[in-house]
Protein backbone atom coordinates (compact mmCIF):
# COMPACT_ATOMS: atom_id res chain seq x y z
CA UNK A 1 0.00 0.00 0.00
CA UNK A 2 1.23 3.79 -0.56
CA UNK A 3 0.84 6.85 1.84
CA UNK A 4 1.86 9.93 2.09
CA UNK A 5 2.54 12.82 4.51
CA UNK A 6 1.96 16.25 4.30
CA UNK A 7 2.84 17.21 8.14
CA UNK A 8 2.75 20.71 8.02
CA UNK A 9 -1.41 21.58 7.59
CA UNK A 10 -0.83 25.14 7.32
CA UNK A 11 2.41 27.36 6.52
CA UNK A 12 2.35 31.33 6.89
CA UNK A 13 4.70 33.10 4.96
CA UNK A 14 5.44 37.03 3.97
CA UNK A 15 5.46 37.79 0.28
CA UNK A 16 8.61 37.43 -1.47
CA UNK A 17 10.08 35.07 1.23
CA UNK A 18 11.02 31.40 0.06
CA UNK A 19 8.86 28.71 1.18
CA UNK A 20 9.25 25.17 1.31
CA UNK A 21 6.13 22.54 1.66
CA UNK A 22 7.04 19.11 3.02
CA UNK A 23 5.94 15.49 1.82
CA UNK A 24 7.24 12.07 2.55
CA UNK A 25 5.67 8.72 1.01
CA UNK A 26 6.15 5.18 2.04
CA UNK A 27 5.07 2.76 -0.45
CA UNK A 28 6.19 -0.84 -1.30
CA UNK A 29 6.74 -1.02 -4.99
CA UNK A 30 7.83 2.36 -7.34
CA UNK A 31 5.83 5.08 -7.45
CA UNK A 32 5.30 8.80 -9.29
CA UNK A 33 4.77 11.95 -7.39
CA UNK A 34 3.14 14.83 -8.22
CA UNK A 35 2.55 17.95 -6.17
CA UNK A 36 -1.23 19.83 -6.47
CA UNK A 37 -2.48 23.41 -6.55
CA UNK A 38 -5.95 23.77 -5.38
CA UNK A 39 -7.33 27.24 -5.31
CA UNK A 40 -10.70 28.26 -3.33
CA UNK A 41 -13.42 26.50 -4.93
CA UNK A 42 -11.62 24.92 -7.88
CA UNK A 43 -10.63 22.06 -8.89
CA UNK A 44 -6.65 20.34 -9.13
CA UNK A 45 -3.87 21.56 -10.86
CA UNK A 46 -0.88 19.91 -11.36
CA UNK A 47 1.88 21.86 -10.30
CA UNK A 48 4.66 19.47 -11.09
CA UNK A 49 5.99 15.68 -11.36
CA UNK A 50 8.30 13.11 -10.98
CA UNK A 51 8.60 10.06 -13.70
CA UNK A 52 12.79 9.40 -13.58
CA UNK A 53 15.34 11.06 -14.24
CA UNK A 54 16.79 14.42 -12.69
CA UNK A 55 15.90 14.43 -9.46
CA UNK A 56 15.08 18.19 -9.28
CA UNK A 57 11.87 18.92 -11.07
CA UNK A 58 10.60 22.61 -11.71
CA UNK A 59 6.94 23.22 -12.70
CA UNK A 60 4.59 25.83 -13.22
CA UNK A 61 4.48 29.29 -11.04
CA UNK A 62 8.16 29.10 -10.44
CA UNK A 63 7.92 25.75 -8.36
CA UNK A 64 10.55 23.26 -8.11
CA UNK A 65 10.59 19.96 -6.09
CA UNK A 66 13.57 17.40 -5.49
CA UNK A 67 12.88 13.63 -5.48
CA UNK A 68 15.25 12.02 -2.32
CA UNK A 69 14.90 8.52 -2.77
CA UNK A 70 16.67 7.29 0.64
CA UNK A 71 14.31 10.01 2.79
CA UNK A 72 11.45 8.65 0.47
CA UNK A 73 10.65 12.91 0.26
CA UNK A 74 9.65 15.00 -2.35
CA UNK A 75 9.42 18.48 -0.83
CA UNK A 76 7.81 21.53 -3.04
CA UNK A 77 9.78 25.07 -3.26
CA UNK A 78 9.73 28.50 -4.07
CA UNK A 79 12.63 30.92 -3.95
CA UNK A 80 9.66 34.11 -3.58
CA UNK A 81 6.54 33.52 -2.83
CA UNK A 82 3.33 36.22 -4.19
CA UNK A 83 0.31 36.54 -2.39
CA UNK A 84 -1.46 34.80 -5.74
CA UNK A 85 0.33 31.77 -4.28
CA UNK A 86 -2.12 31.35 -1.24
CA UNK A 87 -3.67 28.29 -1.99
CA UNK A 88 -4.15 24.19 -0.85
CA UNK A 89 -1.13 22.58 -2.10
CA UNK A 90 -1.30 18.37 -2.18
CA UNK A 91 1.39 15.94 -3.17
CA UNK A 92 0.55 12.56 -4.37
CA UNK A 93 1.94 9.66 -5.74
CA UNK A 94 1.14 6.61 -8.15
CA UNK A 95 1.99 3.40 -8.59
CA UNK A 96 4.46 2.58 -11.41
CA UNK A 97 2.72 -0.63 -12.65
CA UNK A 98 -0.30 1.26 -14.43
CA UNK A 99 -2.24 1.95 -11.52
CA UNK A 100 -4.98 4.45 -11.76
CA UNK A 101 -5.54 5.61 -8.74
CA UNK A 102 -3.64 8.87 -7.53
CA UNK A 103 -2.82 8.87 -3.49
CA UNK A 104 -3.05 11.83 -2.31
CA UNK A 105 -1.70 13.96 1.26
CA UNK A 106 -4.22 15.54 3.41
CA UNK A 107 -2.59 19.02 1.85
CA UNK A 108 -1.11 22.18 3.12
CA UNK A 109 -2.32 25.46 2.96
CA UNK A 110 0.13 28.24 1.83
CA UNK A 111 -0.77 31.31 3.70
CA UNK A 112 1.07 34.47 2.00
CA UNK A 113 1.01 37.84 3.75
CA UNK A 114 1.78 40.64 2.63
CA UNK B 1 -9.94 22.80 -25.72
CA UNK B 2 -12.28 22.87 -23.12
CA UNK B 3 -11.10 21.61 -19.82
CA UNK B 4 -13.16 19.17 -17.96
CA UNK B 5 -16.58 19.92 -17.38
CA UNK B 6 -18.95 18.58 -14.30
CA UNK B 7 -22.72 19.43 -14.24
CA UNK B 8 -23.83 20.50 -11.97
CA UNK B 9 -21.54 23.11 -9.92
CA UNK B 10 -23.41 22.76 -6.79
CA UNK B 11 -26.48 20.22 -5.20
CA UNK B 12 -28.49 20.27 -2.28
CA UNK B 13 -30.13 16.95 -1.65
CA UNK B 14 -31.96 15.31 1.87
CA UNK B 15 -31.18 11.92 3.25
CA UNK B 16 -32.17 9.06 1.86
CA UNK B 17 -32.53 10.37 -1.83
CA UNK B 18 -30.01 9.79 -4.88
CA UNK B 19 -28.00 11.80 -7.13
CA UNK B 20 -25.64 12.01 -10.07
CA UNK B 21 -22.61 13.91 -11.59
CA UNK B 22 -21.71 14.34 -14.43
CA UNK B 23 -18.15 14.33 -15.69
CA UNK B 24 -17.50 15.50 -19.72
CA UNK B 25 -13.62 14.73 -20.33
CA UNK B 26 -11.56 16.68 -22.44
CA UNK B 27 -11.82 15.90 -25.51
CA UNK B 28 -9.65 12.36 -27.17
CA UNK B 29 -9.51 11.10 -23.08
CA UNK B 30 -10.45 7.86 -22.63
CA UNK B 31 -9.57 7.68 -18.80
CA UNK B 32 -12.35 9.24 -16.21
CA UNK B 33 -11.40 9.25 -12.67
CA UNK B 34 -13.42 10.76 -9.74
CA UNK B 35 -12.27 11.43 -6.64
CA UNK B 36 -14.48 12.80 -2.88
CA UNK B 37 -12.73 15.48 -1.13
CA UNK B 38 -13.69 16.26 2.27
CA UNK B 39 -12.21 18.31 4.96
CA UNK B 40 -11.81 15.36 7.39
CA UNK B 41 -10.82 12.58 4.92
CA UNK B 42 -9.36 14.35 2.66
CA UNK B 43 -9.62 13.34 -1.35
CA UNK B 44 -10.14 9.62 -1.42
CA UNK B 45 -10.20 7.75 -4.88
CA UNK B 46 -13.75 6.73 -5.95
CA UNK B 47 -12.98 4.51 -9.36
CA UNK B 48 -11.38 5.12 -12.93
CA UNK B 49 -13.31 4.38 -15.81
CA UNK B 50 -11.31 3.89 -19.36
CA UNK B 51 -12.92 3.04 -22.54
CA UNK B 52 -16.42 2.26 -20.67
CA UNK B 53 -14.86 -0.24 -18.41
CA UNK B 54 -13.85 -0.04 -14.70
CA UNK B 55 -10.59 -0.49 -14.31
CA UNK B 56 -9.92 0.30 -10.33
CA UNK B 57 -12.35 1.14 -7.61
CA UNK B 58 -11.73 2.61 -3.99
CA UNK B 59 -12.58 1.69 -0.56
CA UNK B 60 -16.41 3.00 -1.01
CA UNK B 61 -19.88 1.55 -0.17
CA UNK B 62 -21.42 -0.05 -3.07
CA UNK B 63 -24.26 2.97 -2.96
CA UNK B 64 -21.50 4.75 -4.76
CA UNK B 65 -21.72 3.61 -8.66
CA UNK B 66 -20.25 4.89 -11.74
CA UNK B 67 -20.59 4.46 -15.37
CA UNK B 68 -18.71 5.70 -18.75
CA UNK B 69 -20.69 6.21 -21.77
CA UNK B 70 -19.29 5.44 -25.20
CA UNK B 71 -18.12 9.45 -25.87
CA UNK B 72 -15.99 9.02 -22.67
CA UNK B 73 -18.94 11.21 -20.83
CA UNK B 74 -18.81 9.66 -17.63
CA UNK B 75 -21.78 9.63 -14.42
CA UNK B 76 -21.26 8.79 -10.86
CA UNK B 77 -24.21 8.04 -8.67
CA UNK B 78 -25.38 8.15 -4.66
CA UNK B 79 -28.25 5.95 -3.68
CA UNK B 80 -29.51 6.20 -0.72
CA UNK B 81 -27.74 9.68 0.73
CA UNK B 82 -26.27 9.77 4.25
CA UNK B 83 -25.44 13.30 5.66
CA UNK B 84 -21.17 11.88 5.43
CA UNK B 85 -21.52 12.18 1.37
CA UNK B 86 -21.51 15.74 1.66
CA UNK B 87 -18.20 16.29 0.06
CA UNK B 88 -16.75 18.01 -3.52
CA UNK B 89 -16.52 15.29 -5.97
CA UNK B 90 -13.68 16.00 -8.39
CA UNK B 91 -13.77 14.14 -12.05
CA UNK B 92 -10.19 13.65 -13.46
CA UNK B 93 -9.54 13.23 -17.46
CA UNK B 94 -6.33 12.33 -18.98
CA UNK B 95 -5.40 10.53 -22.51
CA UNK B 96 -4.85 6.97 -21.34
CA UNK B 97 -4.92 7.38 -17.08
CA UNK B 98 -1.73 5.91 -15.05
CA UNK B 99 1.30 7.81 -14.07
CA UNK B 100 2.75 8.81 -16.58
CA UNK B 101 0.39 11.14 -18.21
CA UNK B 102 -1.49 14.38 -16.96
CA UNK B 103 -4.91 14.16 -15.13
CA UNK B 104 -6.31 17.09 -15.51
CA UNK B 105 -9.41 18.01 -12.66
CA UNK B 106 -12.89 19.80 -13.06
CA UNK B 107 -13.90 22.21 -10.58
CA UNK B 108 -15.76 19.68 -9.07
CA UNK B 109 -19.73 18.71 -7.92
CA UNK B 110 -20.38 20.76 -3.87
CA UNK B 111 -22.91 18.39 -2.71
CA UNK B 112 -24.33 19.03 0.18
CA UNK B 113 -26.46 16.44 1.89
CA UNK B 114 -29.11 17.69 4.36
Amino acid sequence: AQSVTQLDSQVPVFEEAPVELRCNYSSSVSVYLFWYVQYPNQGLQLLLKYLSGSTLVKGINGFEAEFNKSQTSFHLRKPSVHISDTAEYFCAVIRMDSSYKLIFGSGTRLLVRP
Amino acid sequence: KAGVTQTPRYLIKTRGQQVTLSCSPISGHRSVSWYQQTPGQGLQFLFEYFSETQRNKGNFPGRFSGRQFSNSRSEMNVSTLELGDSALYLCASSPEGGGRTEAFFGQGTRLTVV
